[in-house]
């Protein structure tokens, strides 16, 4: 099956600093990609839904000055949590989808994990 | 507005067949989808139906009514392993995927 994979799986900053974390699809060409955050015991959220070469769509309510979203290639999205926040804390999921016959079906990334003190 | 419904959790014994409901109430459809994730894991993909009918693969199963907005997993001979968080999710007339919240499903032994 398609892979995706996020780098880096795991990360702890302090209050302030800014955070990026890459999507990358390995062997297939994502002609859109999803950004999703999820708490604890909750489902997925969609914060955006980027396709390459043009800018990412938002959810309503996500601030798009503060998780940017840039999608350079199409095997390449990145995330930017600027000035992080402890309330930024969360795991984040991304996936993408190609076409084909399961044009239609989005692989997951294995998530990051987020945590700022 | 859209939403997806189904079960908060469920509890079934190792061995045992489980069968997971999700209705959905979107603006059109085209397709329905069931993930799996595991604690502190990224979802993985079980199913997809477009079609009314039965899917079938392996262990696991999905139905789908499009006329009742219904759709079913159906898990046999169920395993410690599938003690997880099933999630449904529908593809809406925009290509949007609406999800639901998701049915964490505890195995017995």
């Amino acid at each position: 099956g398609a892979v995706v994979s996020q780098h880096p799986s795991w990360v702890i900053c302090k209050s302030g600093t800014s955070v990026k974390i890459e999507c990358r699809s390995l062997d297939f060409q994502a002609t859109t990609m999803f950004w999703y955050r999820q708490f604890p015991k909750q489902s997925l959220m969609l914060m955006a839904t980027s396709n390459e070469g043009s800018k990412a769509t938002y959810e309503q309510g996500v601030e798009k000055d503060k998780f940017l979203i840039n999608h350079a290639s199409l095997t390449l999205s990145t995330l930017t949590v600027t000035s992080a926040h402890p309330e930024d804390s969360s795991f984040y999921i991304c996936s993408a989808r190609f076409g084909g016959r399961e044009w239609e079906t989005q692989y997951f990334g294995p998530g990051t994990r987020l945590l700022v003190l | 507005g859209q939403n997806i419904d189904q079960p908060t959790e469920m509890t079934a014994t190792e061995g045992a067949i489980v069968q997971i409901n999700c209705t959905y109430q979107t603006s059109g459809f085209n397709g329905l989808f069931w993930y799996q994730q595991h604690a502190g894991e990224a979802p993985t993909f079980l199913s997809y139906n477009v079609l009314d009918g039965l899917e079938e693969k392996g262990r696991f199963s999905s139905f789908l009514s499009r006329s009742k907005g219904y759709s079913y997993l159906l898990l046999k001979e169920l395993q410690m392993k599938d003690s997880a968080s099933y999630l449904c999710a529908v593809k809406n007339s925009n290509y949007q995927l609406i999800w639901g919240a998701g049915t964490k499903l505890i195995i017995k032994p």
